[in-house]
């Protein structure tokens, strides 16, 4: 069965960096789009972050854009989230997403990224 | 950009009553999903392509709707049922979500 293992995540002061993975298995990882959604506590989900299949293309909501890049390693079956220059508000858990259709259909269980003031 | 509007944003009800959420867009949309979360977990998938459940949720639960307005219809609500609902369509590269609305006893 599908399983996406985020990790990576932990405290950071404002300003700083973070590099969150998403370890991928039982799908053919290679042949998926894939996104980063995240939650802030107590609040909705809020997209972050889109990769082609094959790396080709990437999208970024405003909200990230500029300080934040997606990529991947297919060989590896691994996706990546770097973050630069975080902020109080990027505080959340951030879920790796498998999309099926128009519609995720797989999540990881989410890892917590807290950036201190 | 697409914006959906979920509401009511809280709906107390109690086990057995009918549940009706709606998702509104701002433009039209082809397909919309819904997914339900509880507290601690990551969101699940119920209802893709507006009214198809995904294979094993229980088929009290109901998604219909077209263009820009949509619903998710619980028929008798099950303590499990307890939860917050999310609506979502894909746009070009990237997916919205709606604020939830929060269905609790």
């Amino acid at each position: 069965q599908v399983q996406l293992v985020e990790s990576g995540g932990g405290v950071v002061q404002a300003g700083g960096s973070l590099r969150l993975s998403c370890g991928a298995s039982g799908f053919t990882f290679s042949g998926h789009d894939m996104h980063w959604v995240r939650q802030a506590p107590g609040q909705g989900l809020e997209w972050v972050s889109f990769i082609q299949y094959d790396g080709t293309n990437k999208n970024y909501a405003d909200s990230v854009a500029g300080r934040v890049t997606i990529s991947r390693d297919n060989s590896k079956n691994m996706l990546y989230l770097e973050m630069n220059s975080l902020r109080p508000e990027d505080t959340a858990i951030y879920y790796c997403a498998k999309p099926s259709g128009s519609c995720i259909d797989s999540w990881g269980q989410g890892i917590l990224v807290t950036v201190s003031s | 950009e697409i914006v959906l509007t979920q509401s009511p944003a809280t709906l107390s009800l109690s086990p057995g009553e009918r549940a009706t959420l709606s998702c509104r867009a701002s433009q039209s949309v082809n397909y919309l999903a819904w997914y339900q979360q509880k507290r601690g977990q990551a969101p699940r998938l119920l209802i893709y392509d507006t009214s198809k459940r995904l294979n094993g949720v229980p088929d009290r639960f109901r998604g219909s709707g077209s263009g820009t307005d949509f619903t998710l219809t619980i028929s008798s609500l099950e303590p499990e049922d307890f939860a917050v609902y999310y609506c979502q369509q894909r746009g070009h590269w990237l997916l919205t979500f709606g604020g939830g609305t929060k269905v609790e006893i």
